[in-house]
């Protein structure tokens, strides 16, 4: 059982380079979301879905586009890489409990990107 | 809006040493609560969670109880191992908050032999 994929595992990008970084999950989970980890502020939420074709933005979506054509993926978009974009980004995903949320999350193993 | 503050770190123990990392909450609702560990370069895994008030969420050694009075989750181990030593987040989801885990900013373990 996969979980949660996410390609690449590293990236080096020059400042003003786009690039797509993929998240894919095998479980059937509706909620999917993107974080970014950078040391000593925990993680914060870019973008998330709570199902095809809905998205909204999280504490920190600025620079970052998203989409969700499918239940299985959500990519994230960086459409001009910044240095303060260097960071350590995790996808994941969650389900609905009955009545209300509060699933667990299932993470992937992340994204080191690194912008030049 | 919903919340998560828990003790900042690092956290230096001795193996076989009791830890506890405090972590409390601000929210709406009846969020279940959540500890998840980040071994280094990998992702973060569940480590425990407890969906109401008065649960003991238990995994690996490791427990912690839903406080809805005291609204805290503080997670504790007897006797911490060197293998016990990682990032530790606290987090919440549900309740009116809806879908979204809201992490705390993690506290960092290590565990000397």
């Amino acid at each position: 059982n996969a979980g949660v994929t996410q390609t690449p595992k590293f990236q080096v990008l020059k400042t003003g380079q786009s690039m797509t970084l993929q998240c894919a999950q095998d479980m059937n989970h509706e909620y999917m979301s993107w974080y970014r980890q950078d040391p000593g502020m925990g993680l914060r939420l870019i973008h998330y879905s709570v199902g095809a074709g809905i998205t909204d933005q999280g504490e920190v979506p600025n620079g970052y586009n998203v989409s969700r054509s499918t239940t299985e993926d959500f990519p994230l978009r960086l459409l001009s890489a910044a240095p303060s974009q260097t960071s350590v980004y995790f996808c994941a995903s969650s389900y609905s409990t009955g009545s209300q949320w509060g699933g667990e999350a299932f993470f992937g193993q992340g994204t080191r990107l690194t912008v030049v | 809006g919903n919340s998560v503050t828990q003790m900042e770190g690092p956290v230096t123990l001795s193996e076989e040493a009791f830890l506890t990392i405090n972590c409390t909450y601000t929210a709406t609702g009846y969020p279940s609560l959540f500890w998840y560990v980040q071994y280094p370069g990998e992702g973060l895994q569940l480590l425990l969670k407890a969906t109401k008030a008065d649960d003991k969420g238990s995994n690996k050694g490791f427990e912690a109880t839903y406080r809805k009075e005291t609204t805290s989750f503080h997670l504790e181990k007897g006797s911490v191992q060197v293998s016990d030593s990682a990032v530790y987040f606290c987090a919440l989801s549900g309740g009116t908050g809806g879908f979204k885990t809201i992490f705390g900013a993690g506290t960092r373990l290590f565990v000397k032999a």
